[in-house]
């Protein structure tokens, strides 16, 4: 079966300061990798995504991500945080042809001035 | 194009009654799957619709159901509702690009059981 461990459910880190979020997968067949994000009282956006090709994921708010087949990691990074990143991050899997995503428990991001 | 939308934003029942919850896809978008996010279970897949007809479910009692109307938009009822059905349910509207769904969840509906 499927799983994502987040390995932090907290992370606080200081204004304009690096950022990495951890996530690990396990899966037997190929799978498919994505980090969303959820501000208080709204959806997930998607905020990047791994399918193939390079390992380094690049996405939106200037968050980046790197697939890491041997270590079954996905771990997102971010090199200087802004107060607006406060948020709770989702690590996701899903397998080519299914449309289920499988979350990871999630890590709240706190962004300290 | 519009985003996803989902109908009420919250709600409020009592144990042992039944709710309708509403999501309108994205227009053009022919999936939509359903998910309960609850602090303690986390991000809960409960089922997926294409074409009116369920593809997939998730590890829920049968008292979690749904359904996907001739124009995308899709319902998922929960009967003898109780209170651990407490939970903020999400709605995704995807289409196929490339080997994935996309999958654009909607703002949620925050459900509160007395």
């Amino acid at each position: 079966a499927q799983s994502v461990t987040q390995l932090d459910s907290q992370v606080p880190v200081f204004e304009e300061a690096p950022v990495e979020l951890r996530c690990n997968y396990s899966s037997s067949v190929s799978v498919y990798l994505f980090w969303y994000v959820q501000y208080p009282n709204q959806g997930l956006q998607l905020l990047l995504k791994y399918l193939s090709g390079s390992t380094l994921v690049k996405g939106i708010n200037g968050f980046e991500a790197e697939f890491n087949k041997s270590q079954t990691s996905f771990h997102l990074r971010k090199p200087s945080v802004h107060i607006s990143d406060t948020a709770e991050y989702f690590c996701a899997v899903s397998y080519e042809g299914a449309q289920k995503l499988v979350f990871g428990q999630g890590t709240r991001l706190t962004i300290n001035p | 194009k519009a985003g996803v939308t989902q109908t009420p934003r919250y709600l409020i029942k009592t144990r042992g009654q039944q709710v309708t919850l509403s999501c309108s896809p994205i227009s053009g978008h022919r999936s939509v799957s359903w998910y309960q996010q609850t602090p303690g279970q986390g991000l809960q897949f409960l089922f997926e619709y294409f074409s009116e007809t369920q593809r997939n479910k998730g590890n829920f009692p049968g008292r979690f159901s749904g359904r996907q109307f001739s124009n995308s938009r899709s319902e998922m009822n929960v009967s003898t509702l109780e209170l651990g059905d407490s939970a903020l349910y999400l709605c995704a509207s995807s289409v196929r690009t490339g080997m994935i769904h996309e999958q654009y969840f909607g703002p949620g509906t925050r459900l509160t059981v007395t």
